[in-house]
């Protein structure tokens, strides 16, 4: 299994500004994800962290807005930029591991909860 | 990837198996099904997966159809830490490794 630790676990923040949230892995990865969950819903892939090079990002999420990085193969961060209430939410990182032979599933850090007020 | 369909909520009572269905009807040869669960303030977790095979593991089973346009997630017997939200997932296990959710079914465990 993979350990994730993500930081910070909440915050409330004032509309207009931005905000990083770290993603730890206790050990390397191939593949790190970060997805939105809306109060109520379900989990919405936001993009898929590319060590080395630019993140991948799903159709209705843009770099400007939910920028990236992956320096190494254990971290990652996701900023929420130029934030709104809209962006409530609880940002999740993931991880897998490349398979080659290994159970084939993804582990998922605790999240972080943001309110924009 | 194909698209799932789940009841919105179920309700079992504890001890007793928690069958959980998951249709897939577009569901492609190539294509896996996949079981998570979110308990409640946490992040999701991987419960099982299957191409066309039974499975079975230290959580659950995982009975497909042999046309494999559903499938029924098993808990043998169900505890009150059961309770959840249980996501099917159809996805090919190609090198993207991507996950898309759907709303998935609320589990209720009773005591």
């Amino acid at each position: 299994s993979a350990v994730i630790s993500q930081k910070p676990s909440r915050d409330i923040c004032q509309r207009g500004t931005s905000l990083t949230i770290q993603c730890q892995v206790d050990s390397q990865v191939t593949m790190m994800f970060w997805y939105r969950q809306q109060p109520g819903q379900s989990l919405t892939l936001i993009a898929t962290a590319n060590q080395g090079s630019e993140a991948t990002y799903e159709s209705g999420f843009v770099i400007d807005k939910f920028p990236i990085s992956r320096p190494n193969l254990t971290f990652s961060t996701l900023t929420v930029s130029n934030m709104s209430p809209e962006d409530s939410s609880i940002y999740l990182c993931s991880v897998a591991r490349d398979s080659s032979g290994i159970k084939d599933e993804q582990f998922f850090g605790p999240g972080t909860r943001l309110t924009v007020l | 990837d194909a698209k799932t369909t789940q009841p919105t909520s179920m309700d079992c009572a504890e001890g007793r198996a928690a069958n959980l269905p998951c249709n897939h009807s577009t569901i492609s040869g190539n294509e896996y099904v996949y079981w998570y669960r979110q308990i409640h303030s946490q992040g999701p977790q991987y419960i099982i997966h299957g191409l066309k095979n039974n499975e079975t593991n230290e959580m659950a089973s995982l009975i497909i159809t042999e046309d494999r346009k559903s499938s029924t997630l098993i808990l043998p017997h169900a505890t009150l830490r059961d309770t959840a939200v249980y996501y099917c997932i159809v996805r090919v296990t190609d090198s993207s490794y991507k996950l898309i959710f759907g709303s998935g079914t609320r589990l209720l465990v009773r005591p």
